[in-house]
């Protein structure tokens, strides 16, 4: 598996705000991906942080709305910018680890993001 | 693209009781299906996956099964602890070649508690 860490873990922000989530992994991997899961809901895949390179988004998400840095194999960053209370939710950062599986997929703890 | 279904969304059961979580999904060619467990206030955990090569994967107290010709497959908690109340969903995803897999899709979630 791997450990997974999350900056900050909860925070409140005014509209029209930006915050930049952190994802930290003790180990290399081969992908990383950003989530978002509203109150009561299921997950939904953001993008696809890919290392050196654009982040690779999904339809419905932006870059200018979520702009994802990944420098390197064990660290990557989020920002939710110009925020809005629908942008309230849990974000969550996840990796799959080197292994010869190839396929196992892990989740941070998750930055609990409230927008007033 | 690939959709899941989750049934129940949820699930009461007595301390001791078995609890059984399905799935559906519509892309023939998915052939990993992991599930994941969320406690309050935590990110998902993953706590058991099978592979389309197996029709059935346990760990103690917990199984999952597949059936590729009805793509269905559920998960089977027996004697059932208080501890296992939480949210519980299913997810597939394909193999994408070499040791990468495609994005993980998600069931809605079910959330199951266990009465003492």
């Amino acid at each position: 598996s791997a450990v997974i860490s999350q900056k900050p873990s909860r925070d409140i922000c005014q509209r029209g705000t930006s915050l930049t989530i952190q994802c930290q992994v003790d180990s290399q991997v081969t992908m990383m991906f950003w989530y978002r899961q509203q109150p009561g809901q299921s997950l939904t895949l953001i993008a696809t942080a890919n290392q050196g390179s654009e982040a690779t988004y999904e339809s419905g998400f932006v870059i200018d709305k979520f702009p994802i840095s990944r420098p390197n194999l064990t660290f990557s960053t989020l920002t939710v910018s110009n925020m809005s209370p629908e942008d309230s939710s849990i974000y969550l950062c996840s990796v799959r680890p080197v292994t010869p599986r190839g396929y196992e997929q892990y989740f941070g703890p998750g930055t609990r993001l409230t927008v007033t | 693209g690939e959709n899941v279904e989750q049934h129940p969304s949820t699930l009461s059961v007595q301390e001791g009781d078995s609890a059984v979580i399905k799935c559906t999904y519509s892309d023939s060619a998915s052939n990993y299906f992991p599930w994941y467990k969320q406690e309050l206030g935590k990110g998902p955990q993953l706590i058991i996956d099978i592979r389309s090569n197996v029709g059935e994967k346990k760990d103690q107290r917990i199984a999952v099964t597949l059936n590729k010709t009805a793509k269905h497959f559920s998960l089977h908690i027996t004697e059932t602890q208080p501890e296992d109340s939480a949210v519980y969903f299913c997810a597939a995803s394909r193999y994408a070649g070499g040791t990468s897999y495609g994005k993980l899709t998600f069931g809605q979630g079910t959330i199951l508690t266990v009465h003492p």
